[in-house]
């Protein structure tokens, strides 16, 4: 079955960090660039980050730059998303999304997301 | 930063035909993707490079892209076509993903 599945959200306080990861199956994960977008609660989309089919070169979201880091095992068909210095204002559901072969950046799978609530 | 502009709100009467926008500067010169997201779930993808269909979801969704904006049309709006909407382009010269604001789509 094709899908990615989400873990490691929860609640949090301000200032601590947290890890995503995302567990891809079905499909030839190391071939698709990834992304991470996150949505607050309420509110639109946001996209975060996304990461290469090798495993660079990774882009961010000014919002998240030097905070958040992606990354990738292609062998465990695993994405992973590092959080540091995390604020109530990346409170949101975080989704991973597989970006379609061909094309510009349109994202055909999604995850169904794991929320992560910063907050003291 | 390039923008995307989304109405909030769209709507429609079951049977005719709604239509999204999405405005951006020369998003004509981009590659519009359109999706769909029911209350509670994940975004799908509907539309991708402009006038795409993905597998599955039917013809009644199509696409267009031109000059400044970008439109998701939807014939014969049914009642389960009530969702948020959102638009998004890759934004070359930032190497940033772009999505729109959403516009939720009301079935009267």
């Amino acid at each position: 079955q094709v899908q990615l599945v989400e873990s490691g959200g929860g609640l949090v306080k301000p200032g601590a960090s947290l890890r995503l990861s995302c567990a891809a199956s079905g499909f030839t994960f190391s071939d698709y660039y990834m992304s991470w977008i996150r949505q607050a609660p309420g509110k639109g989309l946001e996209w975060v980050s996304y990461i290469r089919s090798s495993g660079s070169p990774k882009y961010y979201a000014d919002s998240v730059k030097g905070r958040f880091t992606i990354s990738r095992e292609n062998a465990k068909n695993s994405l992973s998303l590092q959080m540091n210095s995390l604020s109530a204002e990346d409170t949101a559901v975080y989704y991973c999304a597989r970006r379609r072969l061909g094309g510009y950046h349109a994202f055909d799978l999604w995850g169904q997301g794991t929320m992560v609530t910063v907050s003291s | 930063s390039y923008v995307l502009t989304q109405p909030p709100s769209v709507s429609e009467a079951p049977g005719q035909t709604a239509r999204i926008t999405c405005g951006g500067n020369n998003i004509g010169g981009k590659s519009v993707h359109w999706y769909q997201q029911m209350p509670g779930q994940a975004p799908v993808l509907v539309v991708f490079d402009d006038t795409n269909r993905l597998s599955g979801i039917p013809e009644r969704f199509s696409g267009s892209n031109s000059g400044n904006t970008a439109t998701l049309t939807i014939s014969r709006v049914e009642a389960g076509d009530e969702a948020d909407y959102y638009c998004q382009v890759w934004d070359s010269s930032r190497d940033h993903v772009v999505f729109g604001g959403g516009t939720k789509l009301t079935v009267l």
